[in-house]
């Protein structure tokens, strides 16, 4: 059984950095990226960028590109992303999805986590 | 503005059909097994629906189906109930954005 547990709720000022994480069991760890998805309150789903553990490859969205740093550490099964400057507009949930193994036409995001909501105050 | 395009709500009545479009492009859809689908249900994580464009998850009920045609898709539900309100997305990967994008997302209200 897969399960992605993701860490608590943040609250954080207006310029500071955020850094949430996404603990894995189940499933071999390493060789599926994990996803980050964020989701402002009542928008849809935005993709932020992911990790191939196994590799240690990141892509960024390029909305994010400079502000976000998603890492991971297979000692422990955890992803990490880690969001600088912060500002009013990055007040959302934040998701991680495990990708489903195999080429890129046919994978997906087959597990997510809870969610993690990130409150940014001015 | 999404890359892939869902229409922003349907509504149905309990046991009607429903169907949600999702269009993309050559880059996305037309160049993946997608889209896939995803359903939301109120203060919760979005849930895989549909993979592949036409495989269901264990769980899911056969209610649920999904279609694609070129650069675009469909989920179909029918036989609606009143636990399937919610939000759907599509997903696929986009090989010109190296990234994936999602549907705007469509708002099911369960008459």
């Amino acid at each position: 059984q897969v399960d992605l547990v993701q860490s608590g709720a943040e609250v954080k000022e207006s310029g500071s950095s955020v850094r949430i994480s996404c603990k894995t069991s189940g499933g071999t760890f390493g060789s599926h990226a994990i996803s980050w998805v964020r989701q402002a309150p009542g928008q849809g789903l935005e993709w932020v960028g992911e990790i191939l553990p196994i590799l240690d490859t990141v892509k960024y969205d390029q909305r994010f590109q400079d502000r976000v740093t998603i890492t991971a550490d297979g000692s422990t099964r955890t992803a990490y992303m880690e969001l600088r400057s912060l500002r009013s507009k990055d007040t959302a949930v934040y998701y991680c999805a495990r990708v489903s193994l195999g080429d890129l036409s046919s994978i997906y995001f087959d597990y997510w986590g809870q969610g993690t909501p990130v409150t940014v105050s001015s | 503005q999404s890359v892939l395009t869902q229409p922003p709500s349907v509504s149905g009545a309990p046991g009607q059909r429903v169907t949600i479009s999702c269009t993309g492009s050559s880059s996305n859809i037309g160049a993946s097994d997608g889209p896939h689908w995803y359903q939301q249900l109120p203060g919760t994580a979005p849930k895989l629906l549909i993979s592949g464009n036409s495989n269901r998850p264990s769980g899911v009920p056969g209610r649920f189906s999904g279609s694609k045609s070129d650069t675009s898709g469909s989920l179909a539900i029918t036989g609606l109930q009143a636990e399937d309100e919610g939000d759907y997305y599509c997903l696929a990967y986009d090989h010109s954005l190296s990234g994936w994008v999602f549907g705007g997302g469509t708002k099911l209200t369960v008459l």
